[in-house]
């Protein structure tokens, strides 16, 4: 089965500060990666798919990058309404998905 | 709009069974596979399997085969995830998703407890 780690797990930033979190997998995944976006109480929310490409709707501050096994969601400049955690999810091994541990960023 | 509607709250003894149902609506039924996620208390997010609306295929997370069933009515555009033999642990959020994982249901609270 293929694995996935986040990093950092936790993160403490402040409004307009650029935010990078790793999802590295334990084998290569090609670019079968997806971030979402969660805040409490409510379902997760579809940020990018195939690594890089913004789901429809999703503001442009953010990007994601990466292939193989070492992917990132870049925000670039973090606004109040992106306190949340974030999970990365492989689709490499259709239909046998699973999910990072998840990475909270917080308010500092 | 594509929507996701799932059951209520279930609250079941350990042992039991609870099935989850999850109406979709909004776009061709068929034409996409429904994932089911669950989320215990204050962690992360569980990919337990997913079904084909078209053809009825199925795969589930090995940790719960066995325990889990999930099916669809093509009739209703309803998919259902029947989990068995019910442990405390298994109190969470259950939500149901659109395979692309664009649109999600809105989460259906079930509690595990003597």
């Amino acid at each position: 089965d293929i694995q996935l780690t986040q990093s950092p797990s936790f993160l403490s930033a402040s409004v307009g500060d650029r935010v990078t979190i790793t999802c590295r997998a334990s084998q290569g995944i090609s670019s079968y990666l997806a971030w979402y976006q969660q805040k409490p109480g409510k379902a997760p929310k579809l940020l990018i798919y195939a690594a890089s490409t913004l789901q429809s709707g999703v503001p442009s501050r953010f990007s994601g990058s990466g292939s193989g096994t070492e992917f990132t969601l870049t925000i670039s400049s973090l606004q109040p309404e992106d306190f949340a955690t974030y999970y990365c999810q492989q689709l490499n091994s259709y239909p046998l998905f699973t999910f990072g541990p998840g990475t909270k960023v917080d308010i500092k | 709009q594509v929507q996701l509607v799932q059951s209520g709250a279930e609250v079941k003894k350990p042992g039991a069974s609870v099935k989850v149902s999850c109406k979709a609506s909004g776009y061709t039924f068929t034409s996409y596979g429904i994932s089911w996620v669950r989320q215990a208390p204050g962690q992360g997010l569980e990919w337990m399997g997913w079904i084909s609306a078209y053809n009825g295929n199925t795969n589930y997370a090995q940790k719960l085969q066995g325990r889990v069933t999930m099916t669809t009515d093509t009739s209703t555009s309803t998919a259902y995830m029947e989990l068995r033999s019910l442990r405390s642990d298994d109190t969470a959020v259950y939500y149901c998703a659109r395979n692309s994982g664009d649109y999600w249901g809105q989460g259906t609270l079930v509690t595990v407890s003597s």
